[in-house]
């Protein structure tokens, strides 16, 4: 069965400094998603890309994020300058159409120091 | 805007007993409704979902969830719980039409004990 991947399972990172976090959508879907958890709280919406472009965002996703399909196959979610506040589990998703259901990855679990 | 109560944070239960997960929600437009099971360490994984027709949905596992629309909610039911479903469950919903973003709620701990 087709999944969402995600890499690293965990990053560890200071504060300040870039990360790039990584995801292989499933092969068919055309709508990817970024959603992030933090410790403890409720799983937040970011961002949805579609078409090579941002289709919507949260307030959350602000000029230090920004994402980006490289190429065919992964997607992936830049947070220029991490702080503390940015660690989270951040999970990819995608869908096949609007409206459809979501397909989780397993999460990149960051940790800023 | 929409919001999810769970109002259960954690609901512990003993193994072969039927269990009750809590969902309603608040919205001005239709909407979609899910149910996500995170299991330790693991990501999220869709469980059951209403998009239309019958308001009676099941999963493969024997999780059930009926919409209710007078009620705003959209409760997960099973009627014989076993160890292994112990996990973190999630309703969520998405506003039909212009937007493809899931709002979450708080989730619900589900604790089976043998």
């Amino acid at each position: 069965e087709p999944e969402v991947t995600q890499t690293p399972s965990h990053q560890v990172t200071q504060m300040g400094q870039e990360v790039i976090l990584r995801c292989v959508p499933i092969s068919n879907h055309l709508y990817f998603y970024w959603y992030r958890q933090i410790l403890g709280q409720k799983v937040e919406f970011l961002v949805s890309f579609y078409n090579n472009e941002i289709s919507e965002k949260s307030e959350i996703f602000d000029d230090q994020f920004s994402v980006e399909r490289p190429d065919g196959s992964n997607f992936t979610l830049k947070i220029r300058s991490t702080k503390l506040e940015d660690s989270a589990m951040y999970f990819c998703a995608s869908s096949v159409f609007l409206g459809y259901e979501q397909y989780f990855g397993p999460g990149t679990r960051l940790t800023v120091t | 805007a929409q919001s999810v109560t769970q109002l259960d944070s954690q609901v512990p239960v003993f193994e072969e007993a039927p269990v009750e997960l809590r969902c309603n929600y608040s919205s001005s437009v239709s909407v979609y409704l899910f149910w996500y099971v995170q299991y330790p360490n693991q990501g999220l994984q869709l469980l059951l979902k209403y998009l239309s027709g019958s308001t009676l949905v099941e999963s493969i596992n024997g999780f059930e969830a009926e919409f209710n629309k007078s009620q705003t909610s959209f409760h997960l039911r099973k009627p014989s719980v076993h160890i292994s479903d112990t996990a973190e469950y999630f309703c969520a919903v998405m506003p039909v039409g212009a937007t493809n973003k899931l709002i979450f709620g708080t989730g619900t701990l589900l604790a089976v004990q043998p």
